[in-house]
């Protein structure tokens, strides 16, 4: 149980374009869904914490506009990097969570931005 | 504010020996505390947790940790490493008193030779 999933797992796309990442928890319902940014032999930092059906809590220096959050059910929050450039190339994951503890983590996606 | 320290950016072992890797914290309140391992290009992993009673933690794959409160420490082991095992390991610590948030450290790489 508790299996998050992730999509696409990869994307490239041309500078200048939008990508959503859509983040579903398969089999449970999760209050909360978290993502995070993961550059090469990097940690992870996490971006926002979303809940559903209301706004998402951006950390400092992640610019709201840029990295849309919707978290529209129990089981979909979906990530969009909005007029995306090289310097957005990265390996995104979310997670979900349905207490105050623990956490599940999706398989990431990787993007590349040309 | 909460952190998480791993001083070790690799460790390199031989395969049957143990294997130990290290992490400390700092939280203003009482942790709670994880250990999450990932193979390239994947999401975390979840290998164990603390959050309350004994010290020592049994988690997957023959790993556990013990939590030390007095050295804040938090350090992951297994007596026989495989080859398998070589991979990125991360620690990571909640706080509830810090907006609950999940703070991971560095990450520290595990090679182990056969």
């Amino acid at each position: 149980g508790a299996v998050v999933s992730q999509h696409p797992s990869w994307v490239i796309c041309k500078s200048g374009t939008s990508v959503k990442i859509e983040c579903r928890s398969l089999d449970f319902q999760a209050t909360t869904m978290f993502w995070y940014r993961q550059f090469p032999k990097q940690s992870l930092m996490l971006m926002a914490t979303s809940n559903e059906g209301s706004k998402a809590t951006y950390e400092q220096g992640v610019e709201k506009d840029k990295f849309l959050i919707n978290h529209a059910s129990l089981t979909l929050s979906t990530l969009t990097v909005t007029s995306a450039h090289p310097e957005d190339s990265s390996f995104y994951i979310c997670s979900a969570g349905t207490d105050s503890i623990r956490e599940f983590f999706g398989p990431g996606t990787r993007l590349t931005v040309l | 504010a909460q952190s998480v320290a791993q001083p070790e950016d690799q460790v390199n072992v031989a395969e049957g020996n143990p294997l130990t890797v290290k992490c400390t914290y700092s939280v203003s309140g009482n942790p709670y505390l994880f250990w999450y391992v990932q193979y390239p290009n994947r999401g975390l992993q979840f290998l164990l947790k603390y959050i309350t009673g004994d010290n020592l933690v049994k988690g997957s794959y023959g790993f556990e940790a013990e939590f030390n409160k007095s050295q804040t420490s938090f350090h992951l082991k297994k007596p026989s490493a495989l080859v398998s095992d070589s991979a990125l390991y991360f620690c990571a610590v909640r706080d509830k008193a810090a907006g609950n948030k999940l703070t991971f450290g560095g990450g520290t790489r595990v090679l182990v030779k056969p």
